[in-house]
């Protein structure tokens, strides 16, 4: 079995400034990836980053990071240079390697609030 | 490209009744997934297929089905409708990686 667990409900963040998203989960299985998703109030989850569990760096994708920590089994998002469009409610989610993006399971989410 | 469509966006349906959501996976996907989400429970995974197979199964009753067709073309169908139904539903397809999700459909039982 597999669990995701967000502990900030919300959050709020000034404009241009830095977040960070936390993150930690818990598998059995020896080969995962660790997701993040964005999902605005139009209700689509966005893609954001991916991060296997066998990879040496940490992966980033723009203003986006993912600070993995595999010995504490966290992965925390960092968001660079807040925009507005940052908005949004932010998943954690995990899956067996195999499984290909095929089957997610989600922690319960974050929501972020830019100030401007 | 075009993206993951479903259909429709919205619906408001009574309970007792059964409901069909549909979803168009981007071209070349083989993988459908399907989600619920609500406030209480979250995003929790329901089923997923490929090629017109269920590969994996959720946590749901069996008044949750779903099947997929050749052109990977994806259909859900919830039959008995009750209350704790009503949540947008998301449909994902992938191809080797990452999900792609669609808008969802936001079904309300009333």
């Amino acid at each position: 079995a597999q669990k995701i667990t967000q502990t900030q409900p919300g959050m709020f963040v000034q404009e241009k400034e830095a977040v960070t998203l936390d993150c930690t989960y818990d598998t059995s299985d020896p080969s995962y990836g660790l997701f993040w998703y964005k999902q605005p109030s139009s209700g689509e989850m966005i893609f954001l980053i991916y991060q296997g569990s066998y990879d040496q760096q940490n992966a980033t994708e723009g203003r986006y990071s993912l600070n993995f920590q595999k010995a504490r089994k966290s992965a925390n998002l960092v968001i660079s240079a807040s925009q507005l469009g940052d908005s949004a409610m932010y998943f954690c989610a995990i899956e067996k390697a195999e499984a290909a993006g095929n089957k997610l399971t989600f922690g319960g989410g974050t929501r972020v609030l830019v100030k401007p | 490209k075009a993206g993951v469509t479903q259909t429709p966006r919205y619906l408001i349906k009574t309970r007792g009744q059964q409901v069909t959501l549909s979803c168009s996976p981007i071209s070349g996907h083989r993988s459908v997934s399907w989600y619920q989400q609500t406030p209480g429970q979250g995003l929790q995974f329901l089923f997923e297929y490929f090629s017109e197979t269920q590969r994996n199964k959720g946590n749901f009753p069996g008044r949750f089905s779903g099947r997929q067709f050749s052109n990977s073309r994806s259909e859900m169908n919830v039959s008995t409708l009750e209350l704790g139904d009503s949540a947008l539903y998301l449909c994902a397809s992938s191809l080797q990686g990452e999900a792609f999700f669609g808008q969802g459909t936001r079904l309300t039982v009333v």
